[in-house]
């Protein structure tokens, strides 16, 4: 099946420094999804990408989605305590906008030191 | 404006026991999903329902695995005679179903099922 190869998997990082995660695949699709999970809670929608190049903000958080329609980005500025959390990357299997299921990457887990 | 609601949110279960979880998807939604968590790892979709219909059930294990969302009510997984490798999270997600929004996914806070 299709899988999202998501990085990386931890990062420590001081409160203020900006992060970087990213996900890709060896498919193309149409949408990406960025969730976070906090422990014990589902995951909560973060940003949605719906065209190659998009770039789109969400307060301190920026997604882009690849040009190539396999990878996606996502950035957070001045990371602050409450940050901490699983991110995942998701997309639609099969490719299209109108396929439900959804296929996760496998979460990078933030920690941030005061 | 209630989100995805999942009861329980903790349920323990001995070996051979029956596991029921239950999903009452946001207000307007008539698509439901099913997706397992285990420990450190991503969510596995299960299954795909609509009101009455099953759509997808392609990641549902073949035996001891149900699920149904009927016409009034929440959507049910059921797990019958639980064995130790089912201890996991299980997320329900919900969509409105209209086609651009339709992988626009919300999810519940999820159910732990432990099993002794």
């Amino acid at each position: 099946g299709q899988q999202l190869n998501q990085s990386p998997q931890s990062m420590f990082i001081q409160e203020g420094e900006d992060v970087s995660m990213n996900c890709t695949s060896s498919s193309i699709f149409n949408t990406w999804l960025w969730y976070k999970q906090d422990p014990g809670e589902g995951p909560v929608l973060l940003i949605a990408l719906y065209k190659a190049g998009e770039l789109t903000s969400n307060g301190r958080l920026t997604a882009q989605f690849g040009i190539t329609r396999k990878d996606s980005f996502l950035n957070i500025s001045a990371s602050i305590p409450s940050d901490v959390g699983i991110y995942f990357c998701a997309a639609p299997q099969g490719g299209g906008t109108s396929y439900g299921k959804l296929t996760f990457g496998q979460g990078t887990i933030l920690t941030v030191h005061p | 404006n209630a989100g995805v609601m999942q009861n329980p949110r903790h349920l323990v279960r001995r070996r051979g026991q029956e596991a029921r979880l239950r999903c009452s998807p946001m207000k307007g939604h008539s698509h439901v999903y099913w997706y397992r968590q285990l420990p450190e790892e991503g969510l596995k979709f299960m299954v795909y329902l609509q009101k009455e219909n099953i759509i997808d059930e392609s990641g549902m294990p073949k035996e001891r695995f149900s699920a149904e969302f009927p016409k009034e009510g929440p959507s049910i997984l059921r797990i019958q005679q639980v064995v130790r490798g089912d201890s996991a999270a299980y997320f329900c997600a919900s969509s409105p179903g209209k086609e651009w929004t339709k992988n626009i996914q919300y999810f519940g806070a999820g159910t732990r099922l432990s099993v002794l």
